[in-house]
């Protein structure tokens, strides 16, 4: 069965220090991988999504950045975080599974607050 | 662009039946998703409409009308347990969901 491995689970970091969160997907091979951003009392934000190593789409021009060094391994990272980017970071991965049977599946996430 | 709708809150009974309504304009559709968010959690799939009609599974039916942009889950004999966020989010071109504001709903005895 697929799983997806999100770490770490919190984080609490200052202002203006880097990021690095790790998101890995296991029991799939070339998926579509997913960071979304939700912050208190709202919505879940598209950041980036992925449809193959190396080939990376932003949704959100902001001060972060993702990579996908592998195939079932997506990073999102920042060089000097703000505090608007305290939040619940989530990766996901898209099983397309044809015309009825699309499905995404959620991260346990991470809980980022920035000071 | 994209535009999803729903209720901001809900409340109902235990034992009763809830629905929530989605209504959504997108350039492309491929598909409708509904998810379950607990609070502090990620969202759980519930499922995924692509064609009109409606959907059972269990306690939970989704329903969806493509031509009037419009879907609605329904909740049947809620437990304490459902109270939640209800996620609806629609998947355009390229496979990308576009996530509403959620609802979030309060089951009470």
């Amino acid at each position: 069965s697929q799983t997806i491995h999100q770490w770490p689970a919190t984080l609490v970091q200052p202002v203006g220090s880097p990021l690095s969160l790790e998101c890995t997907v296991e029991g799939t091979s070339n998926p579509n991988l997913y960071w979304y951003r939700q912050a208190a009392g709202r919505g879940l934000q598209l950041l980036f999504y992925s449809v193959g190593i190396g080939q990376i789409s932003s949704e959100v021009p902001q001060n972060l950045s993702a990579s996908r060094p592998q195939d079932r391994q997506f990073i999102l990272s920042s060089k000097k975080l703000l505090l608007s980017d305290s939040g619940f970071y989530l990766c996901a991965w898209m099983s397309l599974g044809g015309a009825r049977t699309d499905t995404q599946y959620f991260g346990p996430g991470t809980r980022l607050t920035v000071l | 662009g994209q535009n999803i709708d729903q209720p901001t809150e809900m409340t109902a009974t235990e034992g009763a039946i809830v629905q929530i309504n989605c209504t959504y304009q997108t350039s492309g559709f491929n598909g409708l998703f509904w998810y379950q968010q607990h609070a502090g959690e990620a969202p759980t799939f519930l499922s995924y409409n692509v064609l009109d009609g409606l959907e059972e599974k269990g306690r939970f039916s989704s329903f969806l009308s493509r031509s009037k942009g419009y879907s609605y889950l329904l909740l049947k004999e809620l437990q304490m347990k459902d109270s939640a966020s209800y996620l609806c989010a629609v998947e355009g071109g390229s496979y990308i969901p576009t996530f509403g504001r959620g609802t979030s709903l309060i089951v009470h005895p």
